[in-house]
């Protein structure tokens, strides 16, 4: 039921662009994506939700496709500031139905 | 807004003791999780409340773990007795009703049971 993060761990020189997926095997009403630095909270980036259209913020972006349950964060022109862990959080009912199953999280590094 | 407060952020205690954490959401918001972090095992939801009221308390692990929410801005976790497996980073996060459906995340509470 947990969803699936590939890849594991990257490591980008900035600039660099990068892709982080999370795959599930449930239905998918809704999926959250975080951003955890090391030894703090992890951080809210964006939501999409089912029939919703790709957001962006900055140069992060993320899609989500309702038919094969998946979703992708994009990182264009990587900063120092965007290392840390990614976490992509599944919500499986729509509504008051606020559970997220999470992912185990992908570790971003950005060196100069 | 002074964000989710959690307490206490570290806590160090002997198998079998008690083991109280302590959080406050963002007011005005009405959901509230509790949530364990491992290694091995990432984020997982304990249990989450809505309005004070418990929702959803499938994570919780054992009857060892004890959770309420006595009024919209406080809430505790409990762990009776604690044992070594316990140890963990525990999160509290809350959200609100209504606009987006993002959690704001608690700094944290690392408990260490030896």
């Amino acid at each position: 039921q947990q969803p699936v993060q590939s890849p594991q761990a990257v490591i980008l020189r900035e600039g660099e662009d990068a892709v982080i997926n999370c795959s599930s095997s449930k239905a998918l009403y809704s999926v959250h994506w975080y951003r955890q630095k090391h030894g703090e909270a992890p951080v809210f980036l964006m939501i999409l939700l089912k029939g919703g259209e790709q957001k962006g913020h900055d140069k992060i972006s993320a899609s989500f496709n309702e038919k094969k349950q998946q979703s992708s964060l994009y990182l264009t022109a990587s900063q120092l500031s965007y290392s840390g862990t990614y976490f992509c959080g599944t919500g499986l009912g729509a509504g008051n139905n606020r559970k997220l199953i999470w992912g185990l999280g992908t570790s971003l590094a950005v060196n100069p | 807004d002074a964000g989710v407060i959690q307490s206490p952020r570290h806590e160090v205690t002997e198998m079998g003791q008690e083991v109280t954490l302590r959080c406050k959401p963002i007011s005005g918001h009405d959901y509230l999780f509790w949530y364990r972090q491992t290694m091995m095992r990432g984020l997982e939801l304990l249990i989450y409340f809505n309005n004070n009221v418990p929702i959803d308390d499938s994570g919780m692990p054992e009857d060892r773990f004890s959770a309420k929410m006595p009024n919209a801005s406080f809430s505790t976790l409990k762990i009776q007795p604690s044992e070594p497996r316990d140890s963990a980073v525990y999160f509290c996060a809350s959200s609100p009703v209504r606009g987006g459906l993002e959690q704001y995340f608690g700094p944290g509470t690392r408990l260490t049971v030896t």
